[in-house]
């Protein structure tokens, strides 16, 4: 079975700043991995995806993720963050059953 | 391409009376077809997963139900609602039920149970 972490339920941070968003995944088969988006009111968005090959992953809305199996881990970043990006993300991880989503992390961009 | 499309968008039910929210998808074959809920802070919880016509699987014992009477529908119904059934909830499909496809999501339906 996979499980998701998503270390921090809430992250403030400054228009134009940098951010990271943690996520730790637990499973003991091989796993693809996922990031989306949820602003309010909506249903979720995919921003990107790990299935294999390269460790880094562009997706949309200038957004990057690492996977790194060694700590397990699938952080999302962005250099510079707007006032747009605020909204509610989940990470997500499927293997051999169906997907599996953290709690999502609440990102505040403040002006 | 295909679509997603799930209705009502918002109800207000009193708490015994009957739910019935609908979900279908256009422009793909036999999808895999999934209802989620999230309550406040709660993050998403899967209640049923469907991989084709009548074939069901419930995750979260509860008074919800869910049918798929038709390949590209999925309703989730009540016969009494109680005010934790109170969320948003969320339709989803995918190519395959685990694997590399990812799930599209529908613009989903605010209950407010009173």
């Amino acid at each position: 079975a996979q499980s998701v972490t998503q270390l921090d339920s809430q992250v403030p941070v400054f228009e134009e700043a940098p951010v990271e968003l943690r996520c730790n995944y637990s499973s003991s088969v091989s796993v693809y991995l996922f990031w989306y988006v949820q602003y309010p009111n909506q249903g979720l968005q995919l921003l990107l995806k790990y299935l294999s090959g390269s460790t880094l992953v562009k997706g949309i809305n200038g957004f990057e993720a690492e996977f790194n199996k060694s700590q397990t881990s699938f952080h999302l970043r962005k250099p510079s963050v707007h006032i747009s990006d605020t909204a509610e993300y989940f990470c997500a991880v499927s293997g051999n059953t169906p997907l599996v989503f953290g709690k999502g992390t609440r990102l505040s961009v403040i002006a | 391409s295909q679509t997603i499309h799930q209705w009502p968008a918002t109800l207000v039910q009193p708490v015994g009376s009957p739910l019935s929210l609908e979900c279908t998808v256009e422009g793909t074959s036999n999808p895999n077809l999934y209802w989620y809920r999230q309550a406040a802070g709660r993050g998403l919880q899967l209640l049923f997963y469907s991989v084709g016509i009548g074939q069901i699987s419930s995750e979260v014992p509860q008074n919800l139900s869910a049918s798929r009477p038709q390949d590209r529908q999925f309703i989730l119904s009540s016969k009494k609602l109680l005010l934790s059934d109170s969320g948003f909830y969320l339709c989803a499909w995918s190519a395959t039920l685990q694997g590399t496809y990812e799930q599209y999501f529908g613009p989903g339906t605010r209950l407010t149970v009173t």
